[in-house]
């Protein structure tokens, strides 16, 4: 049963252009979404999350939407650099299960010239 | 400095064999935990430990057994390797406490032949 879902696995999208990774979840107990940046032989390396409370945080180029009701969430990255190629994985946690994360499958984002 | 280390990064092994997989993290968290990534890129928690305390385990067979010596070092220990335990074994923190992002090692690629 996969709580957290991409559907997309791979996205290719221009340099300067924006790139957006979406991700749906089906347990509503989760109240905490992170999304990953993974480049190949390392480990998952944390690029931004938004709580429940919330329906947008943003840090410089990323921007991650929540909609709680669609039980969707989509990270915007603008401009795409080619440093962004990567798999981003979307992840989910729920109050009291210690930080427990749920990951979706990932998207393998190329980032062209 | 490495945030979270692990030891060995490639492990090659035949079946039958028991095998240890170390983790170290300088970050002062409180909290660690495992994560397998299957064939399929599927990231799943195995074990999770609070100041040396067991507070999660995913159903995963007892041959695996994490042993954590002090809140710093999370170590798994797999005894009679399976061809099916061939995967990355990720370790991570996090300081614990609520909604709180999880710090990852480079990952330990097993190989059961």
């Amino acid at each position: 049963d996969q709580q957290v879902k991409q559907n997309s696995p791979s996205l290719s999208v221009q340099e300067g252009r924006i790139s957006i990774l979406n991700c749906d979840y089906t347990n509503s107990m989760f109240d905490y979404f992170l999304w990953y940046k993974k480049y190949p032989a390392e480990g998952p390396t944390f690029l931004i999350s938004i709580s429940s409370i919330k329906d947008k945080n943003e840090d410089g180029r990323f921007t991650v939407f929540l909609n709680k009701s669609a039980k969707h969430l989509s990270l915007h990255i603008v401009p795409s650099q080619p440093g962004d190629s990567a798999v981003y994985f979307c992840a989910a946690s729920a109050t009291g299960t210690a930080s427990k994360l749920t990951f979706g499958t990932g998207t393998r984002l190329q980032v062209t010239l | 400095d490495t945030a979270v280390s692990q030891t060995p990064k490639y492990l090659v092994t035949q079946m039958g064999n028991d095998k240890s997989i170390k983790c170290e993290q300088n970050l002062g968290h409180d909290t660690m935990y495992w994560y397998k990534q299957d064939s399929k890129k599927f990231l799943k928690i195995m074990f999770s430990y609070n100041n040396k305390e067991l507070i999660i385990n995913e159903t995963v067979p007892n041959r695996f057994s994490p042993k954590s010596p002090d809140k710093a070092h999370l170590n798994l220990h797999i005894n009679s390797l399976e061809l099916g335990d061939s995967a990355v074994y990720f370790c991570a923190s996090t300081v614990g406490g609520l909604n709180t992002e999880a710090f990852f090692g480079q990952g330990t690629r097993l190989t059961v032949v």
